[in-house]
């Protein structure tokens, strides 16, 4: 059964970098079947996409965002991470990672991570 | 990037049926293989409960199922039970885009 697991400081300081590691399990990584993506989640804005990550590093990234995030992929150690720049409060939220099919046929995320709670303070 | 549309909030009893809208642009919802659901719980990760418009993953209730006309997707839950209280979202692509719908509140009273 594939597993994700999140990863990363819990606590970032408004203005520096967010930083979380994706590690997966269970199955096959370097797949030209799915993507890997980031998405989060927040009470007043529900679920986002952020991006997601092809394992050759081709990437696809939400316009909202995309000037501040960086996703990259391990596939030595079949992970990927997110980085995003800048934050503020409203970066406060939930961050899954998450398996993602996503092509000319399909888009859905059918195995998601726990979830970690980062939360950017003052 | 376009939007996804959804009721805030959406409410049944036990036993019967309820409906849950999701309408978008025309690009975002007119492909049929594009919009997926997720039911999320409190607590816990989202779970994929329907892809590809209709289509149910191993595991979900033949309860859940989803339908399109036009450009409106919508999944319908019957026979509601308790554990089915949770929010609900759509998700669907616009151009390389992934958007989701803003969630809808399912009370089951």
């Amino acid at each position: 059964q594939m597993q994700l697991q999140e990863s990363g400081p819990g606590l970032v300081k408004a203005s520096e970098t967010l930083s979380l590691t994706c590690a997966v399990s269970g199955g096959s990584f370097s797949t030209s079947t799915y993507y890997w993506a980031w998405i989060r989640q927040t009470p007043g804005k529900g679920l986002e996409w952020i991006g997601s990550v092809f394992y050759s590093g081709s990437t696809y990234y939400n316009p909202s965002l995309k000037s501040r995030v960086t996703i990259s992929v391990d596939t030595s150690n079949n992970m990927f991470s997110l980085k995003l720049t800048s934050v503020t409060a409203t970066d406060t939220a939930i961050y899954y990672c998450a398996r993602h099919s996503y092509g000319v046929a399909a888009n859905y995320f059918d195995y998601w991570g726990q979830g970690t709670l980062v939360t950017v303070s003052s | 990037q376009s939007g996804l549309t959804q009721p805030r909030s959406v409410s049944g009893s036990p036993g019967q049926s309820v409906t849950i809208s999701c309408t978008g642009t025309t690009s975002d919802v007119d492909t049929d293989t594009f919009v997926s659901w997720y039911q999320s719980h409190p607590g816990k990760a989202p779970k994929l409960i329907i892809y590809a418009v209709y289509n149910r993953p191993s595991g979900v209730p033949d309860r859940f199922s989803g339908s399109k006309s036009g450009n409106t997707a919508s999944l319908t839950i019957s026979d509601l039970q308790a554990d089915d209280e949770a929010e609900y979202y759509c998700c669907s692509y616009a151009g390389t885009d992934v958007v989701f719908g803003g969630g809808t509140k399912l009370s089951v009273l």
